[in-house]
């Protein structure tokens, strides 16, 4: 299944809390996952990734925490700030080896809100 | 760099009408990739390329045509606009990390059909 399940659809927390974007995928070929991150009117830019082999990364206030078992993996924000409001978009990428290299299958998106 | 450019930015067809939205990415990038963004929907994969000459179908590539003759452009083809393709456009392009992959993505054609 070349599918990537992504939730909450939309999400508001106060500034300070912690937001966590879940998703799921089938096809346990997927070799990368990255999150990407965008802007009203502006192109996707890629924000944090992981590989399958690791269960967590930390850029500054942002984790992912990946389940390879249960196949899911979640983005986390940290002291979430108004300037995080976005779109984010979870994604996947079938193994370097199945003959797909370059291609990313997303999530639907989940559209943050941060208040002041 | 200028990166990865789109033109046009906007755009309004009417049904039936061709079009050609045009990319180019000056990052010798070999991989290079056509999304659509819908509400709900995501971003989803029209048509890539893994370099000059080779071009495959994504998810959704009903009504789309695509080429790449050279690693800095990839037009995308629309033959007979169909409302069904209003839609946002995003190109990007890629290449390959020690880690996995980092994807650059354009600005976005904001295509309207009537």
């Amino acid at each position: 299944q070349q599918q990537v399940k992504q939730s909450p659809q939309s999400l508001i927390v106060q500034k300070g809390g912690i937001p966590i974007i879940n998703c799921a995928y089938e096809n346990t070929a997927f070799d990368y996952f990255p999150w990407y991150q965008q802007f009203p009117g502006k192109g996707p830019a890629l924000l944090i990734a992981i590989r399958p082999d690791v269960s967590e990364k930390k850029e500054g206030r942002f984790t992912i925490s990946f389940n390879k078992s249960a196949k899911q993996f979640s983005l986390h924000i940290m002291d979430s700030q108004p300037g995080d409001s976005a779109t984010y978009f979870c994604a996947a990428r079938p193994g370097q080896f199945s003959g797909n290299t370059g291609k990313l299958i997303f999530g639907q998106g989940t559209t943050l809100q941060v208040k002041p | 760099n200028a990166g990865v450019t789109q033109t046009p930015k906007f755009q309004v067809l009417k049904t039936g009408q061709s079009m050609t939205l045009q990319c180019a990415q000056d990052m010798n990038h070999e991989y290079m990739s056509w999304y659509r963004q819908d509400p709900g929907m995501g971003l989803r994969l029209i048509h890539y390329s893994v370099g000059a000459g080779i071009t495959d179908q994504g998810e959704v590539p009903n009504g789309y045509n695509v080429s790449r003759s050279t690693t800095e452009d990839f037009p995308l083809r629309l033959l007979s606009a169909a409302p069904s393709q209003t839609s946002v456009y995003f190109c990007a392009s890629s290449y390959l990390t020690s880690g996995g992959q980092e994807q650059f993505f354009g600005p976005g054609t904001r295509l309207t059909v009537l």
